[in-house]
């Protein structure tokens, strides 16, 4: 079964860091980009940032760039997202997921995790 | 950044009627457009992709259509299990951007 796991959420000080990772299964990971979307409390999606399959090519929404970073490690089909610099603004449950692409073009986002909980607050 | 509008931001239905809900890119995307059915408290899922592909395992009640700026999401026949909230999403460029959503309830 196509599984995404991810973990790491919590509550967090403005200004502080947090680390998000997704743990990938059912699938051959490192053939897939992946990205990160977030909703904040009773609002709609927003994409954060994505990564290709090899991990070379990364991109960002503008709203945290310089304090995101997207990761992945393949030999452990994980995905993550360190956050540094929080503010209240990034409360929200973030979202991994993969990327539904043929060899040329990116479709939408077919598999989703769970989702795991960022609170910014002091 | 393409910006994307959704109307209705709502809809009350009943169960067995056929809704509508339309898409609106601020420039030109072809066909790549995605929709997408979120339930309270779970992740989104992916229904259409292509403007007018259906995922795999998706009902045929759902139906897309649309290229450049205006795509329209059909459900042709309602049935408790699609209350939900509806989301476009423009795959035409980077930022991908999501519309705002329609809710549809019960009448």
């Amino acid at each position: 079964e196509v599984q995404l796991l991810e973990s790491g959420g919590g509550l967090v000080q403005p200004g502080g860091s947090l680390r998000l990772s997704c743990a990938a299964s059912g699938f051959t990971f490192s053939s897939y980009a992946m990205s990160w979307v977030r909703q904040a409390p009773g609002k709609g999606l927003e994409w954060v940032s994505a990564i290709s399959g090899s991990g070379g090519s990364t991109y960002y929404a503008d709203s945290v760039k310089g304090r995101f970073t997207i990761s992945r490690d393949n030999s452990k089909n994980t995905l993550y997202l360190q956050m540094n610099s929080l503010r209240a603004e990034d409360t929200a449950v973030y979202y991994c997921a993969k990327l539904y692409c043929s060899s040329t073009s990116c479709y939408g986002m077919d598999v989703w995790g769970q989702g795991t909980t960022v609170t910014v607050s002091s | 950044d393409i910006q994307m509008t959704q109307s209705p931001s709502s809809v009350s239905a009943s169960v067995g009627d056929r809704v509508t809900i339309t898409c609106r890119a601020s420039q030109g995307i072809s066909s790549w457009l995605a929709w997408y059915q979120q339930k309270p408290g779970k992740a989104p899922k992916l229904l259409i992709y292509a403007a007018s592909s259906l995922q795999s395992g998706v009902p045929s009640r759902f139906s897309g259509s649309g290229s450049g700026t205006d795509f329209t999401l059909t459900i042709s026949s309602l049935q408790p299990e699609d209350f939900a909230t509806y989301y476009c999403q423009q795959a035409n460029s980077f930022p991908p951007t999501f519309g705002p959503g329609t809710k549809v309830d019960i009448k």
